[in-house]
């Protein structure tokens, strides 16, 4: 079945620094989502892209839906504390159903 | 507009008995998924239902998880009975086309 292969799987970095991850698939995707996951809350969606080779920012955040339409990537400009939490790609197809990623923990230390 | 809405947040029970989990729809929404998240799976998708019909329920762990939708903005998720690896958080998620939004989730510890 299609999966997403998600990575890293968890990032431990200092406050200020620049954060980037990725997501990659071996099936093609009309539509990528990037969505963040607070402790003790649901996912919330950050950036949605539609497009092959679209770049969309979102305040600090920048996400790119690869020409292939198989992979996306998401970077945070000089991470803050809130934005600790588990990071989620998912990939879809026309309306068919998400497909998720396994996630990136991010954790900050001050 | 209210968002997805979940109740309970958290609930405890028993070995055993009957948990229900409730979801609210997005008005104007039309589909509707359940999902459980664990530490050790991640989100699994359980069942989800487009216009009310149930369209893929492959994700359901076995017959003690049944769902319903018995309208346009309602669900149901019951586990009877219910048993201890049965403790995750479970999330229902609507949609009107592309990309999903999330209810905060039920916390279900089954003792």
């Amino acid at each position: 079945g299609q999966q997403l292969n998600q990575s890293p799987q968890s990032m431990f970095i200092q406050e200020g620094e620049d954060v980037s991850m990725n997501c990659t698939s071996s099936s093609i995707f009309n539509t990528w989502l990037w969505y963040k996951q607070d402790p003790g809350e649901g996912p919330v969606l950050l950036i949605a892209l539609y497009k092959a080779g679209e770049l969309t920012s979102n305040g600090r955040l920048t996400a790119q839906f690869g020409i292939t339409r198989k992979d996306s990537f998401l970077n945070i400009s000089a991470s803050i504390p809130s934005d600790v939490g588990i990071y989620f790609c998912a990939g879809q197809l026309g309306a068919q159903k998400l497909v998720f990623g396994q996630g990136t923990r991010l954790t900050i230390n001050p | 507009d209210a968002g997805v809405i979940q109740s309970p947040r958290h609930e405890v029970t028993e070995m055993g008995q009957e948990v229900t989990l409730r979801c609210k729809l997005i008005s104007g929404h039309n589909s509707l998924f359940w999902y459980r998240q664990t530490m050790m799976r991640g989100l699994e998708l359980l069942i989800y239902f487009n216009n009310n019909v149930p369209i893929d329920d492959s994700g359901m762990p076995e017959d003690r998880f049944s769902a319903k939708m018995p309208n346009a903005s309602f669900s149901t998720l019951k586990i009877q009975p219910s048993e201890p690896r049965d403790s995750a958080v479970y999330f229902c998620a609507s949609s009107y086309g592309r990309g999903y939004t999330f209810g905060s989730g039920t916390r279900l510890t089954v003792v």
